[in-house]
């Protein structure tokens, strides 16, 4: 019963380097979320999908690209990372359709150097 | 603008000693609350919802709209409390995975 799976779950970039943090889930659920964990700050939105196909900013969606292909996997792209992007990322899922109550992935540790 | 504050980063008490996080929110409309805990190399979960009105692993939240707060409270701590907490609001009408956190918390239960 994996629920949310993410990978990597650490990785090391120069500055300018490209990545692709993976997350799946096998809920079938139709919301994913991508947030971001930093000291002081709690968690923040980057980005939504609210069904397949659909994609929406959250509250700090600058520097990052999306791409919701189909229902199990929603991808946060990295096109030239900055130190600033140094972070926990967090995919999440809604426990069930319609809820507002999340199921989190164990997180991918990001470190740009 | 929507907002949640917890204005202790770190929280530390004894064993069995009484504890409460604190947690305040802006919200222009009829918020929905949690509280979010991360224990050491765990994943994060949800530990509690105001709407449930339950208590789980013997801590209990209450919204006070008065006073924009939903403290999580506990009698008597344990060290297996000893992890981060995050207070977190629902942005979006209906139900939606928006979630608005606050800077979260470290609870501390000494021996």
């Amino acid at each position: 019963n994996a629920g949310v799976t993410q990978t990597p779950k650490f990785q090391v970039l120069k500055t300018g380097q490209s990545m692709t943090l993976q997350c799946a889930q096998d809920m079938n659920h139709n919301s994913m979320y991508w947030y971001r964990q930093d000291p002081g700050m709690g968690l923040r939105l980057i980005y939504y999908s609210a069904s397949e196909g659909t994609t929406d900013k959250g509250e700090v969606p600058n520097g990052y690209n999306v791409s919701r292909l189909n229902k199990r996997e929603f991808s946060l792209r990295l096109e030239s990372a900055a130190p600033s992007q140094t972070s926990v990322y967090f995919c999440a899922s809604p426990i069930y359709n319609g809820a507002n109550v999340l199921t989190f992935g164990a997180g991918s540790r990001l470190t740009v150097l | 603008a929507q907002r949640v504050t917890q204005p202790e980063k770190l929280l530390s008490v004894f064993k069995g000693a009484p504890v409460e996080l604190k947690c305040n929110y802006s919200y222009s409309g009829s918020p929905e609350l949690f509280w979010y805990v991360q224990y050491s190399r765990q994943r994060l979960q949800l530990l509690l919802r105001h709407i449930s009105r339950e208590s789980i692993k013997g801590f209990t939240a209450d919204l006070n709209k008065g006073e924009t707060s939903f403290h999580l409270k506990k009698p008597f701590a344990q060290e297996e409390d000893s992890a981060m907490y995050y207070c977190a609001l629902s942005s979006g009408s209906g139900n939606t995975g928006k979630l608005i956190f606050g800077q979260g918390t470290t609870l501390q239960v000494k021996p």
